[in-house]
């Protein structure tokens, strides 16, 4: 099993309704992201979360919302879906660098989301 | 703000040869920097992280170089193979407190 599982990992929706991505880590690491990439844009950082009581805001927070719901459990909502909201999401996990540890990032197989 | 380059987009190369990739950064106080390899419609694949501290890193046939008064880190890739055919991405991470910010990587295409 990998060891950051993201469902659904394809999903074709229509323009305003609502739309929730989740992942899920055994990694045991506190810090867990959400990215989107875009052809000719590269990973843009939507959401990251250090731990279970913190949430911040990343370059492209607009339209998107996060849940943290459990050390290793991170979800991304689309409230209302927009058609340019069609990318291939992304959820990230590290470990704490507060312990020494190096932070490096583990990455899901992906959430391919269409909006029509 | 840190803005991740990487040159070329795309890269061809015969299988055998020796090849090297480019990423450079705007902002040399990093506290780190990982490469990763992501092949089509999957995820990413951490495949060396090089702390502010170190020059170089090795796994296997890759090599990984940080040059952090020039903003600079390339990675090597020694004799390569069509299994090498992927995008490569470099991130950098500013402080031990912020989120990864990647380059757009560079498209690796190995022929047989």
């Amino acid at each position: 099993d990998a060891d950051v599982t993201q469902t659904p990992r394809n999903r074709i929706t229509k323009t305003g309704k609502r739309i929730m991505l989740e992942c899920s880590q055994t990694k045991g690491h506190d810090r867990m992201y959400w990215y989107r990439q875009d052809p000719g844009l590269g990973l843009r950082l939507i959401y990251y979360s250090f731990d279970v009581k913190d949430i911040n805001k990343g370059e492209i927070s607009d339209g998107y919302s996060v849940s943290r719901q459990a050390q290793a459990k991170f979800s991304l909502s689309l409230e209302s879906a927009i058609p340019n909201q069609t990318a291939l999401y992304f959820c990230a996990t590290s470990d704490s660098i507060r312990i020494k540890n190096t932070g490096e990032l583990f990455f899901g197989e992906g959430s391919r989301l269409t909006v029509l | 703000k840190q803005e991740v380059t990487q040159i070329p987009a795309a890269l061809s190369v015969p299988e055998g040869e020796n090849l090297v990739l480019n990423c450079s950064f705007t902002d040399s106080a990093i506290y780190n920097l990982q490469w990763f390899r992501q092949d089509p419609g999957k995820g990413l694949t951490s495949l060396l992280l090089i702390q502010s501290s170190q020059r170089e890193q090795t796994s296997g046939r890759l090599n990984a170089s940080l040059d952090k008064s020039s903003g600079r880190s390339t990675l090597y890739i020694a004799a390569s193979q069509p299994g090498d055919s992927a995008t490569y991405l470099c991130a950098v991470r500013h402080q031990a407190g912020t989120a990864l910010i990647f380059g757009k990587g560079t498209t690796l295409s190995v022929s047989s």
